[in-house]
Protein backbone atom coordinates (compact mmCIF):
# COMPACT_ATOMS: atom_id res chain seq x y z
CA UNK A 1 0.00 0.00 0.00
CA UNK A 2 1.27 3.35 -0.85
CA UNK A 3 1.90 5.60 1.98
CA UNK A 4 2.91 9.54 2.49
CA UNK A 5 4.57 9.99 6.21
CA UNK A 6 5.10 13.92 7.28
CA UNK A 7 7.55 14.84 10.47
CA UNK A 8 7.44 16.50 12.77
CA UNK A 9 3.71 16.25 13.63
CA UNK A 10 3.90 19.75 15.08
CA UNK A 11 6.80 22.37 14.83
CA UNK A 12 6.75 25.56 17.22
CA UNK A 13 9.03 28.26 15.41
CA UNK A 14 10.05 31.94 16.81
CA UNK A 15 9.85 34.23 14.02
CA UNK A 16 12.99 34.40 11.41
CA UNK A 17 13.96 30.99 12.98
CA UNK A 18 14.48 28.99 9.33
CA UNK A 19 13.54 24.99 9.47
CA UNK A 20 12.28 22.15 7.64
CA UNK A 21 9.27 19.79 7.36
CA UNK A 22 9.88 16.19 5.97
CA UNK A 23 7.51 13.84 3.91
CA UNK A 24 9.06 10.38 3.27
CA UNK A 25 7.12 8.44 0.79
CA UNK A 26 6.50 4.95 -1.38
CA UNK A 27 8.89 5.47 -4.05
CA UNK A 28 7.42 2.80 -6.89
CA UNK A 29 4.98 4.08 -8.72
CA UNK A 30 5.07 7.85 -8.01
CA UNK A 31 4.63 10.45 -10.62
CA UNK A 32 4.17 13.83 -8.56
CA UNK A 33 5.08 14.95 -5.26
CA UNK A 34 2.71 17.65 -4.17
CA UNK A 35 3.01 20.32 -1.14
CA UNK A 36 -0.28 21.89 0.22
CA UNK A 37 -1.03 24.45 2.89
CA UNK A 38 -4.13 24.10 4.70
CA UNK A 39 -5.95 27.15 7.12
CA UNK A 40 -8.31 26.42 10.10
CA UNK A 41 -11.75 26.08 8.40
CA UNK A 42 -9.77 26.19 5.01
CA UNK A 43 -9.18 23.60 2.36
CA UNK A 44 -5.62 22.54 1.20
CA UNK A 45 -4.08 25.39 -0.88
CA UNK A 46 -1.87 24.35 -3.23
CA UNK A 47 1.94 25.10 -3.48
CA UNK A 48 4.46 22.98 -5.08
CA UNK A 49 4.38 20.02 -7.40
CA UNK A 50 7.83 18.21 -7.80
CA UNK A 51 8.34 15.17 -10.10
CA UNK A 52 12.10 14.26 -10.65
CA UNK A 53 14.71 13.63 -7.68
CA UNK A 54 16.94 16.57 -7.35
CA UNK A 55 14.32 18.98 -8.39
CA UNK A 56 14.10 22.09 -6.06
CA UNK A 57 10.83 24.96 -6.44
CA UNK A 58 10.63 27.88 -4.66
CA UNK A 59 7.42 30.61 -3.55
CA UNK A 60 8.48 33.38 -1.28
CA UNK A 61 10.25 32.28 1.62
CA UNK A 62 9.42 28.28 1.04
CA UNK A 63 11.36 26.38 -1.38
CA UNK A 64 10.30 22.27 -1.86
CA UNK A 65 13.28 19.85 -2.57
CA UNK A 66 12.54 16.07 -3.84
CA UNK A 67 15.20 13.39 -3.15
CA UNK A 68 15.09 9.59 -4.28
CA UNK A 69 12.50 8.71 -1.00
CA UNK A 70 12.08 11.93 0.60
CA UNK A 71 11.10 15.48 0.21
CA UNK A 72 11.58 18.74 2.57
CA UNK A 73 9.04 21.90 2.67
CA UNK A 74 12.01 24.30 3.95
CA UNK A 75 11.11 28.00 5.05
CA UNK A 76 13.29 30.60 5.62
CA UNK A 77 12.66 33.58 8.24
CA UNK A 78 9.03 32.61 8.70
CA UNK A 79 6.72 35.31 9.65
CA UNK A 80 3.50 34.64 11.75
CA UNK A 81 1.38 34.49 8.68
CA UNK A 82 2.55 31.12 7.70
CA UNK A 83 1.69 29.14 10.37
CA UNK A 84 -0.92 26.55 8.59
CA UNK A 85 -0.47 22.56 8.66
CA UNK A 86 1.18 22.09 5.80
CA UNK A 87 0.76 18.55 3.93
CA UNK A 88 2.30 16.66 1.43
CA UNK A 89 0.41 14.57 -1.51
CA UNK A 90 1.83 11.58 -3.36
CA UNK A 91 0.25 11.09 -6.53
CA UNK A 92 0.72 7.16 -7.79
CA UNK A 93 0.21 4.97 -11.07
CA UNK A 94 -3.42 4.55 -9.83
CA UNK A 95 -5.61 6.92 -11.24
CA UNK A 96 -6.02 10.41 -10.31
CA UNK A 97 -6.07 9.73 -6.23
CA UNK A 98 -3.91 12.00 -3.79
CA UNK A 99 -2.28 10.13 -0.54
CA UNK A 100 -1.87 12.59 1.80
CA UNK A 101 0.31 12.23 4.68
CA UNK A 102 -1.09 13.50 8.19
CA UNK A 103 0.77 16.80 8.08
CA UNK A 104 2.91 19.12 9.92
CA UNK A 105 1.08 22.02 11.94
CA UNK A 106 3.72 24.54 11.72
CA UNK A 107 3.13 27.39 14.44
CA UNK A 108 5.44 30.37 14.13
CA UNK A 109 5.31 33.10 17.10
CA UNK A 110 6.51 36.74 16.47
CA UNK B 1 -12.08 33.16 -11.81
CA UNK B 2 -14.37 31.20 -8.80
CA UNK B 3 -12.46 28.38 -7.20
CA UNK B 4 -14.12 25.31 -6.17
CA UNK B 5 -17.19 26.10 -4.48
CA UNK B 6 -18.92 23.84 -1.78
CA UNK B 7 -21.98 23.99 0.57
CA UNK B 8 -23.40 23.89 2.53
CA UNK B 9 -20.26 24.91 4.59
CA UNK B 10 -21.76 23.27 7.63
CA UNK B 11 -24.47 21.04 8.17
CA UNK B 12 -25.91 19.44 10.78
CA UNK B 13 -28.29 16.22 10.74
CA UNK B 14 -29.35 13.49 12.99
CA UNK B 15 -29.15 9.91 13.03
CA UNK B 16 -30.74 7.87 10.15
CA UNK B 17 -31.03 11.13 8.28
CA UNK B 18 -29.63 12.00 4.81
CA UNK B 19 -26.80 13.97 3.76
CA UNK B 20 -25.95 15.83 0.64
CA UNK B 21 -23.01 17.52 -0.03
CA UNK B 22 -22.69 19.92 -3.68
CA UNK B 23 -19.53 20.82 -4.86
CA UNK B 24 -19.20 22.99 -7.90
CA UNK B 25 -15.85 22.19 -9.64
CA UNK B 26 -13.48 25.52 -10.89
CA UNK B 27 -14.57 26.29 -14.36
CA UNK B 28 -12.82 24.06 -17.33
CA UNK B 29 -12.83 21.46 -14.61
CA UNK B 30 -14.46 18.00 -15.56
CA UNK B 31 -12.68 15.94 -12.79
CA UNK B 32 -14.00 15.95 -9.30
CA UNK B 33 -12.61 13.91 -6.22
CA UNK B 34 -14.19 13.70 -2.78
CA UNK B 35 -11.83 13.46 0.24
CA UNK B 36 -12.87 13.25 3.96
CA UNK B 37 -10.99 14.38 6.85
CA UNK B 38 -11.75 12.51 10.31
CA UNK B 39 -10.65 14.47 13.25
CA UNK B 40 -7.20 13.80 13.93
CA UNK B 41 -6.42 12.47 10.73
CA UNK B 42 -5.63 13.24 7.29
CA UNK B 43 -7.36 13.52 4.04
CA UNK B 44 -8.60 10.09 2.76
CA UNK B 45 -9.42 10.11 -0.95
CA UNK B 46 -12.74 8.35 -1.34
CA UNK B 47 -14.07 8.78 -4.65
CA UNK B 48 -12.95 10.39 -7.97
CA UNK B 49 -15.75 11.62 -11.31
CA UNK B 50 -15.50 12.78 -14.40
CA UNK B 51 -18.61 13.81 -16.30
CA UNK B 52 -21.04 11.01 -15.66
CA UNK B 53 -18.65 8.35 -14.87
CA UNK B 54 -17.19 7.14 -11.58
CA UNK B 55 -13.70 6.48 -12.22
CA UNK B 56 -12.15 5.62 -9.07
CA UNK B 57 -14.45 4.78 -5.55
CA UNK B 58 -12.19 2.49 -3.95
CA UNK B 59 -11.89 4.54 -0.88
CA UNK B 60 -15.83 4.73 -0.73
CA UNK B 61 -17.37 2.73 1.92
CA UNK B 62 -19.59 -0.19 0.41
CA UNK B 63 -23.00 1.17 2.23
CA UNK B 64 -24.90 4.29 2.68
CA UNK B 65 -22.57 6.38 0.91
CA UNK B 66 -22.85 7.67 -3.08
CA UNK B 67 -21.48 9.79 -5.20
CA UNK B 68 -22.48 11.23 -8.38
CA UNK B 69 -21.43 13.78 -11.43
CA UNK B 70 -24.34 14.69 -13.99
CA UNK B 71 -23.86 16.30 -17.18
CA UNK B 72 -25.52 19.97 -16.00
CA UNK B 73 -24.87 21.07 -12.22
CA UNK B 74 -22.56 20.00 -9.17
CA UNK B 75 -21.21 16.83 -7.76
CA UNK B 76 -22.86 14.85 -5.08
CA UNK B 77 -21.87 13.48 -2.39
CA UNK B 78 -24.80 11.80 -0.97
CA UNK B 79 -24.67 9.98 2.84
CA UNK B 80 -27.29 7.86 3.30
CA UNK B 81 -28.69 6.98 7.37
CA UNK B 82 -25.79 8.80 8.40
CA UNK B 83 -24.18 7.63 11.71
CA UNK B 84 -21.95 9.81 14.28
CA UNK B 85 -18.75 8.13 12.56
CA UNK B 86 -19.71 10.19 9.17
CA UNK B 87 -18.92 13.52 11.35
CA UNK B 88 -16.21 14.76 9.29
CA UNK B 89 -15.00 17.22 7.11
CA UNK B 90 -15.80 16.31 3.68
CA UNK B 91 -13.55 18.08 1.17
CA UNK B 92 -13.85 18.17 -2.94
CA UNK B 93 -11.15 19.10 -5.67
CA UNK B 94 -11.41 19.59 -9.08
CA UNK B 95 -8.61 19.58 -12.08
CA UNK B 96 -9.00 19.87 -15.94
CA UNK B 97 -7.37 16.20 -16.24
CA UNK B 98 -5.92 13.58 -14.85
CA UNK B 99 -2.82 14.24 -15.20
CA UNK B 100 0.14 14.55 -12.56
CA UNK B 101 0.98 17.77 -13.84
CA UNK B 102 -2.48 19.27 -12.94
CA UNK B 103 -2.90 20.23 -9.40
CA UNK B 104 -5.94 19.03 -7.66
CA UNK B 105 -7.64 22.61 -6.29
CA UNK B 106 -9.61 22.17 -3.22
CA UNK B 107 -12.98 23.83 -2.49
CA UNK B 108 -12.93 24.87 1.95
CA UNK B 109 -15.01 21.82 2.69
CA UNK B 110 -18.59 20.89 4.41
CA UNK B 111 -18.45 20.30 8.17
CA UNK B 112 -20.81 17.74 8.55
CA UNK B 113 -21.93 17.06 12.22
CA UNK B 114 -24.18 14.09 13.33
CA UNK B 115 -26.27 14.74 16.48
Amino acid sequence: EDQVTQSPEALRLQEGESSSLNCSYTVSGLRGLFWYRQDPGKGPEFLFTLYSAGEEKEKERLKATLTKKESFLHITAPKPEESATYLCAGYYNQGGKLIFGQGTELSVKP
Amino acid sequence: NAGVMQNPRHLVRRRGQEARLRCSPMKGHSHVYWYRQLPEEGLKFMVYLQKENIIDESGMPKERFSAEFPKEGPSILRIQQVVRGDSAAYFCASSPSQNSNQPQHFGDGTRLSIL
